[in-house]
């Protein structure tokens, strides 16, 4: 089975461009959560989708976006982006049943870097 | 404080060791461990997951989890230069949808 795959992998932007970061997830998973890495912070939840609803958000400011469609893929973008904005974004995902551990499989993130 | 701790290293251990990673976490409600090793510039990848007391094996890995003591280990024997990486302690809460809470990660060499 297909792992996640996420697209492009490296991308480069100036300030104050906007991105969009595209994740595929595993066959039959239908939760998409997305992540934030940097040195600096470790890892930090985004956001997360199931069934093309938002279920929970992470505290970033309203510059990060997404969405998951029908097939279950989903997109984050991030407008007007800022130096800090340069991380690598991992999605993870996850088919969760109710009242069973909900096990988290990551992709090969994007590394972003802002300029 | 944090919800997940991790001890901070880097450890560092001789080939043929075993290497003992700790995670202590804060939210006595916790449902389920896991752990994750990433290699340097690349993604995490899933090791082991627990979710009950007690000791869970599998290979070289065992987790050990004591919820009274709110306290998850990772213990890998015969510690190989390939198990050089950074090993990540993630919790589920079960109450936050799709959000795992993630340690900052111990760094660990295990030199030939």
């Amino acid at each position: 089975k297909a792992g996640v795959t996420q697209t492009p992998r490296y991308l480069i932007k100036t300030r104050g461009q906007q991105v969009t970061l595209s994740c595929s997830p595993i066959s039959g998973h239908r939760s998409v959560s997305w992540y934030q890495q940097t040195p600096g912070q470790g890892l930090q939840f985004l956001f997360e989708y199931f069934s093309e609803t938002q279920r929970n958000k992470g505290n970033f400011p309203g510059r990060f976006s997404g969405r998951q469609f029908s097939n279950s893929r989903s997109e984050m973008n991030v407008s007007t982006l800022e130096l800090g904005d340069s991380a690598l974004y991992l999605c993870a995902s996850s088919f969760p049943l109710a009242g069973e551990q909900e096990t988290q499989y990551f992709g090969p993130g994007t590394r972003l870097l802002v300029l | 404080q944090k919800e997940v701790e991790q001890n901070s290293g880097p450890l560092s251990v001789p080939e043929g060791a075993i290497a003992s990673l700790n995670c202590t976490y804060s939210d006595r409600g916790s449902q389920s461990f896991f752990w994750y090793r990433q290699y340097s510039g690349k993604s995490p990848e899933l090791i082991m997951f627990i979710y009950s007391n007690g000791d869970k094996e599998d290979g070289r890995f065992t987790a050990q989890l004591n919820k009274a003591s709110q306290y998850v280990s990772l213990l890998i024997r015969d510690s190989q230069p390939s198990d050089s990486a950074t090993y990540l302690c993630a919790v589920d809460r079960g109450s936050t949808l799709g959000r795992l809470y993630f340690g900052r990660g111990t760094q660990l060499t295990v030199w030939p």
